[in-house]
């Protein structure tokens, strides 16, 4: 199969502390990772698509500077929420493409900030 | 810009009771649509892809076709085990590999 994983899978942090959570493809390479947030009974909202070696490509009104993502290799790519406030608490889901026709998701990592 | 629009937003279903979900995508062109399948608290769990219209893929009691317009999630005689939040994602032709997602249906059978 394809799996994705994330750690941690759920963290609590304090406001104004930065977390980081990482996204690892364990089974095949992902030249491409996206993050996405999802908010109670919403869709999944992208947030970047992350592409090994290069910087990652950020949708509109998404923070770069807030949301730092870091491809480092063809398995893992991360994403740290610097600065967090209460606002950013969230269910961060990443996914990572074997194929162009194929993206497989991780399990998500349930942020709280207090 | 391209679109996804699920319906409907829930479902109940009895356990046996046969039922199908919509998908209504507007997209540039299609390079594929996807289905997957959301338990509370975990990541989308892939289902199908599909590319063309006419295309139709099968897996268990769950079925998916493909119009030029709208894809359908067809669920025959479901089970309890089957209740989750259905969702449908496009990707477009032209640009990346970013998928657009639709915003779920959550689907409940009851026993």
């Amino acid at each position: 199969g394809a799996v994705v994983s994330q750690h941690p899978s759920w963290v609590i942090c304090k406001s104004g502390t930065s977390v980081k959570i990482e996204c690892r493809s364990l089974d095949f390479q992902a030249t491409t990772m996206f993050w996405y947030r999802q908010f109670p009974k919403q869709s999944l909202m992208l947030m970047a698509t992350s592409n090994e070696g290069s910087k990652a490509t950020y949708e509109q009104g998404v923070e770069k500077d807030k949301f730092l993502i870091n491809h480092a290799s063809l398995t893992l790519s991360t994403l740290t929420v610097t600065s967090a406030h209460p606002e950013d608490s969230s269910f961060y889901i990443c996914s990572a493409s074997r194929s162009r026709d194929e993206q497989f998701f991780g399990p998500g990592t349930r942020l709280t900030v207090l | 810009e391209d679109q996804v629009t699920q319906s409907p937003e829930a479902l109940r279903l009895q356990e046996g009771e046969s039922s199908s979900l919509n998908c209504s995508y507007t997209v540039s062109g299609l390079r594929g649509l996807f289905w997957y399948r959301q338990d509370p608290g975990k990541g989308p769990e892939f289902l199908f892809t599909l590319y063309s219209a006419g295309e139709e893929k099968e897996k268990e009691r769950l079925k998916a076709t493909l119009t030029k317009k709208e894809s359908f999630l067809h669920i025959t005689a479901p089970k309890p085990e089957d209740s989750a939040t259905y969702l449908c994602a496009v990707h477009a032709v032209r640009g990346s590999e970013k998928l657009v997602f639709g915003k779920g249906t959550k689907l409940t059978v009851n026993p």
